[in-house]
Formats: C-alpha cells, structure tokens, sequence
C-alpha cells in the first residue's frame, strides 16, 4: 500500500458526460501527479500540482482540468467524455515538487465510457 | 525530447529461471533519474527503484538487480530465480525536470509471465 488513495475504483459512464476523480496524496506529500495509462498511448503524464499550484502540464486535453485542494487533495475533471478517454487514471504523490523525487502511485481509477 | 524504450514487449520463462528486462533512454540533461515500476495483474503502480545518473553502482535487492550504465544509456533489472509472484507489467521510467517540476517519461512496459 503506497498511501496514495484514489476514489472511485471503477467509473462507468457515457459519452458526453463529465467525470470527478478525486486522489488523496500521502502524508506529508505536497506534489500530486495525474498519469493516464491507455492500450495505445502508454502511460502519459497529464498534470502535477505542488501545494495547490499548478507546476507542470502534459499531454492533457481541454476537456480535462484537474485542481489541488488547501487540503492537498485533487479531483481531476474530465467532461465531454469521449469512448477514447476510456484508461486507468492513475494520481501518484511526491514529498517536494522537484525530479529528485520518488512518485508513489495510488491504486488508480478505471473509467469506462460506453 | 526525453525517450525511454523497453524494446521487449512479453517474456515468458518458467519459474526458477533468471530473466533480464531491458531499459534504454535518451535524455539531453546530465542529470536525470530513472526509476522502475510493476504493475501487477491487480492494476496498482509498484515503486522498485530509483538511481540518479551520477551514480553507477549496480544496485541488488534480494532478488531484484538493477545495472545502470551510462557508456550505453541502459537501466537493465534483472530478477534471479524468477517465482510466479514476479508475473506482472515492468515499467521503466527517466525523470524529466521542467523548470523545477517533475514529470516521469515511461516506456511501454514488458510483461513478464512466470509459469510454473
């Protein structure tokens, strides 16, 4: 168990619709990171945040947007679903904010989008 | 742009065997970290190891090796004895900084079957 936890485990929806995945980093971790992991693209970086500002972007669409809490949890927002956003969404949480970092990934959120 | 390939796609072996998964990257900065991960049959992102780029000592945890040389860009692990447990997905990963942040760059991942 990394710490890292990720609510809900399983999302089944329709396209169109819009999607809330929250992560809760561990303790103490002030970055968090959201990774998508799908059959054809891999594992892709989308967003980190560090103490609820935004620090890097990555391969993240519009229809995506994802916010840090005062409380250091995230939610990443994911609407106008399309039946290619179906992936394991994966939230991983560091300490500080820099590359030296160890990232430790929570359990992952699997959307489905019929 | 940052570039990690696991050129094995699948390894099948039988249990016992030693098995050797194989990482290359590229990468413009001199220093950078690369780390490996397993993503087991029950989905989750495993933390193995991390080395920094300024450090070439081989690495061995129990089972678990890891040989990092810089002369060929390669982050090679190797597992001994292999046991049915170690079936899962392998990910390498190089660390790219971006003005101050973080993000990991990974490979396609080797799925590593052990049978018994």
């Amino acid at each position: 168990d990394s710490g890292v936890t990720q609510t809900p485990k399983h999302l089944i929806t329709a396209t169109g619709q819009r999607v809330t995945l929250r992560c809760s980093p561990r303790s103490g971790d002030l970055s968090v990171y959201w990774y998508q992991q799908s059959l054809d693209q891999g594992l892709q970086f989308l967003i980190q945040y560090y103490n609820g500002e935004e620090r890097a972007k990555g391969n993240i669409l519009e229809r995506f947007s994802a916010q840090q809490f005062p409380d250091l949890h995230s939610e990443l927002n994911l609407s106008s679903l399309e039946l290619g956003d179906s992936a394991l969404y994966f939230c991983a949480s560091s300490h500080r904010q820099g590359f030296t970092d160890t990232q430790y990934f929570g359990p992952g959120t699997r959307l489905t989008v019929l | 742009a940052q570039k990690v390939t696991q050129a094995q796609t699948e390894i099948s072996v039988v249990e016992k065997e030693d098995v050797t998964l194989d990482c290359v990257y590229e990468t413009r900065d001199t220093t950078y970290y690369l780390f490996w991960y397993k993503q087991p049959p029950s989905g989750e992102l495993v933390f193995l190891i991390r080395r920094n780029s300024f450090d070439e000592q081989n690495e061995i945890s129990g089972r678990y090796s890891w040989n990092f040389q810089k002369s060929t860009s390669s982050f090679n692990f190797t597992i001994t004895a292999s046991q049915v447990v170690d079936s899962a997905v392998y990910f390498c990963a190089l660390s790219e900084a971006e003005g101050g942040a973080q993000k990991l760059v990974f490979g396609q991942g080797t799925r590593l079957t052990i049978n018994p």
